[in-house]
């Protein structure tokens, strides 16, 4: 499977100021998925981002908060902007792989940890 | 639509001691089935999967048996360690979806006391 690094692995960061968090995989992939987990949840799907077009974000997530580049098929960034407290979360990369048997498996990065003071 | 129940925790229990997380689900056809483990400090790792009804999954001395009939896909290991200490997240995904989209339990926080 492949192998997402992630940095950083953890940030304190001031209240208004933004954040971009890198995801690089060892290999070329179609899609990839920014997730968060806020404290003690589940996750959160964020957004979508295929190589050559527009992030597609879930409901609740906008471009203008969580602005999504992806200038090839094996990197991708993400902007916490204007950061408030809430949200501090770990963020999540995560790519696809069709398994051999069909099933449709993520693989993750370890994650970056934000706090916002 | 599709949704995945887990129990709550945090789940305690001495090391040796036999480990059910109980996991069930709601979903139209045949979903594929997982569960993924996030150890303190890291991201989610695959565990275990199954696609099919009576799939058992397997990995690290744990099991999943895919439960068509009653709709679950329960965690179990005979004799856990304190390593074991993680977050535990069972999710379903469509196999027909081919955007990787994932329904995921609220995750059970296990506890392992040596």
């Amino acid at each position: 499977s492949a192998v997402i690094s992630q940095k950083p692995s953890r940030d304190i960061c001031q209240r208004g100021t933004s954040l971009t968090i890198q995801c690089q995989v060892d290999s070329q992939v179609t899609m990839m998925f920014w997730y968060r987990q806020q404290p003690g949840q589940s996750l959160t799907l964020i957004a979508t981002a295929n190589q050559g077009s527009e992030a597609t974000y879930e409901s609740g997530f906008v471009i203008d908060k969580f602005p999504i580049s992806r200038p090839n098929l094996t990197f991708s960034t993400l902007t916490v902007s204007n950061m408030s407290p809430e949200d501090s979360s770990i963020y999540l990369c995560s790519v696809g792989a069709s398994g051999v048997s069909g099933a449709n498996v993520l693989t993750f990065g370890a994650g970056s940890r934000l706090t916002v003071l | 639509g599709n949704s995945v129940t887990q129990m709550e925790g945090p789940v305690t229990l001495s090391e040796e001691a036999f480990l059910t997380i109980n996991c069930t689900y709601t979903a139209t056809g045949y979903p594929s089935l997982f569960w993924y483990v996030q150890y303190p400090g890291e991201g989610l790792q695959l565990l275990l999967k199954a696609t099919k009804a009576d799939d058992k999954g397997s990995n690290k001395g744990f099991e999943a048996t895919y439960r068509k009939e009653t709709t679950s896909f329960h965690l179990e290991k005979g004799s856990v360690q304190v390593s074991d200490s993680a977050v535990y997240f069972c999710a379903l995904s469509d196999p027909m979806d081919s955007n990787y989209q994932l329904i995921w339990g609220a995750g059970t926080k296990l506890i392992i006391k040596p």
